[in-house]
């Protein structure tokens, strides 16, 4: 069976400081791919990232980087400088061979001035 | 603008009034889905659709119903709501069914709740 866990439920921290949000999952295939969606007050499901099983590369863009590690099976994501626009719901989702979308429970991040 | 929309974005209705919550998409994409949104369990899905008049259940389904009848449209139907299912919905789209790797497009989502 597949699953994701966001043990973090809510994370607060003031402005410029830095912030990592945890992502474990699990799946027994080799392949699959992990996905972060941001989701600010308004609503809706932002799409921030997507990163498939066979590229452990880490990824920044801007302000945002993601650490993919397989051997803890572990996805996580840094906001650098955190603003006050960073201030969101962040899921994280796994996929194995279907477009189904396995979604973590969510951290809600809040970022004080 | 390449989007997926849903209606109505807020539905306030009592308990056992069918309703109909519409999800359409403007990309040709093949893949649709329907996920709920619940404090402390995420998205989960509740149906999905690999083409038309090609529908499956997902993880939630009792309770709904769906149709595909044009590729473009995706509707989600409650027959007879019941409060457990107060929710944010979302609709969402994906260009080729059975590709993981797919980026899904989410609509805006749907407040329903039910009394």
């Amino acid at each position: 069976a597949q699953k994701v866990t966001q043990a973090q439920t809510e994370i607060s921290v003031v402005e410029k400081e830095d912030v990592t949000l945890d992502c474990v999952y699990e799946t027994r295939d080799t392949t699959y791919y992990l996905f972060w969606y941001k989701q600010p007050p308004s609503g809706e499901l932002v799409f921030l990232i997507r990163r498939n099983s066979f590229d452990e590369q880490n990824e920044i863009s801007g302000r945002y980087s993601w650490n993919f590690q397989k051997s803890t099976s572990s996805f996580n994501f840094t906001i650098t400088a955190s603003q006050v626009v960073d201030s969101a719901v962040y899921f994280c989702a796994l996929s194995v061979h279907t477009d189904k979308l396995i979604f973590g429970t969510g951290t809600r991040l809040q970022v004080f001035p | 603008e390449a989007q997926v929309t849903q209606n109505p974005r807020y539905l306030i209705t009592v308990t056992g009034k069918k309703l109909t919550v519409t999800c359409s998409q403007n990309m040709n994409h093949e893949y649709m889905s329907w996920y709920r949104q619940d404090p402390g369990l995420g998205l989960r899905q509740i149906y999905y659709s690999m083409n038309v008049e090609v529908t499956d259940k997902g993880d939630v389904p009792e309770g709904y119903k769906v149709s595909r009848k044009e590729k473009r449209n995706f509707p989600l139907i409650l027959e007879s709501p019941s409060p457990n299912q107060t929710s944010l919905y979302f609709c969402a789209s994906s260009p080729h069914p059975g590709g993981s790797y797919n980026e899904q497009f989410f609509g805006p989502g749907t407040r329903l709740t039910v009394l």
